[in-house]
């Protein structure tokens, strides 16, 4: 089946440190990969996608890269800021079933310190 | 552009007792989801309309649960009767189309307790 495995949470950075936070994948095919992220008290929102291999989503200075090979779409920031502290969702939507059916990893919790 | 408005906020019940969640998606979107997220886990889907059409509710608890999308535009899910498991965060959420790669757009969700 389709399932998204997320890096355990929460992860705890100071300002301009480095993030990763690791996702990977188990899909039928080639899905579609996306980052959702929730901030405190409103809805996800999208943050990037990759629709293929080593396609690269980039956006407000995040960027993941969809690895094939290692079925990972791991998601990085160079420097991390205070207004990033946030749940990040890692997502898939199969590529068979092209109805855009998400289906999400646990979540992982950053929270960033001045 | 207005996004996905959802009410109410927060709903307080008792066991047994039926609630009803209702979501006003973006003008122009066709695809509407609803999604249940428990607590520190993603969302889940479970149900998708297709204009006014339900086109997957495998996922949906048709027991207690239903959904109506009347004209195509407002949704409308419903819990009757609700048990202390349905505790939960309701989200929908809409798109221009079904296809994989289509962003969707989510509402704040609806934030049910069961007592």
């Amino acid at each position: 089946g389709n399932s998204v495995t997320q890096m355990e949470g929460p992860v705890t950075l100071s300002e301009e440190a480095f993030l990763t936070i690791n996702c990977t994948y188990t899909a039928t095919g080639y899905p579609s990969l996306f980052w959702y992220v929730q901030y405190p008290g409103e809805g996800l929102q999208l943050l990037l996608k990759a629709t293929k291999a080593d396609d690269k989503g980039s956006n407000k200075g995040f960027e993941a890269t969809y690895r094939k090979e290692t079925t990972s779409f791991h998601l990085e920031k160079g420097s991390v800021q205070v207004s990033d502290s946030a749940v990040y969702f890692c997502a898939l939507s199969p590529r068979s079933s092209n109805t855009g059916k998400l289906i999400f990893g646990q979540g992982t919790t950053l929270q960033v310190k001045p | 552009e207005a996004g996905v408005v959802q009410s109410p906020r927060y709903k307080i019940i008792e066991k047994k007792q039926p609630v009803a969640f209702w979501c006003n998606p973006i003008s122009g979107h066709n695809t509407l989801y609803w999604y249940r997220q428990n607590l520190g886990q993603g969302p889940e889907l479970l149900i998708r309309y297709e204009n006014e059409e339900a086109v997957d509710d495998s996922q949906l608890p048709k027991d207690r649960f239903s959904a109506e999308r009347l004209k195509g535009v407002d949704s409308t899910l419903k819990i009757q009767p609700a048990e202390l498991g349905d505790s939960a965060v309701y989200l929908c959420a809409s798109s221009p189309g079904s296809q994989g790669t289509n962003e969707q757009f989510f509402g704040p969700g609806t934030r049910l307790t069961v007592l």
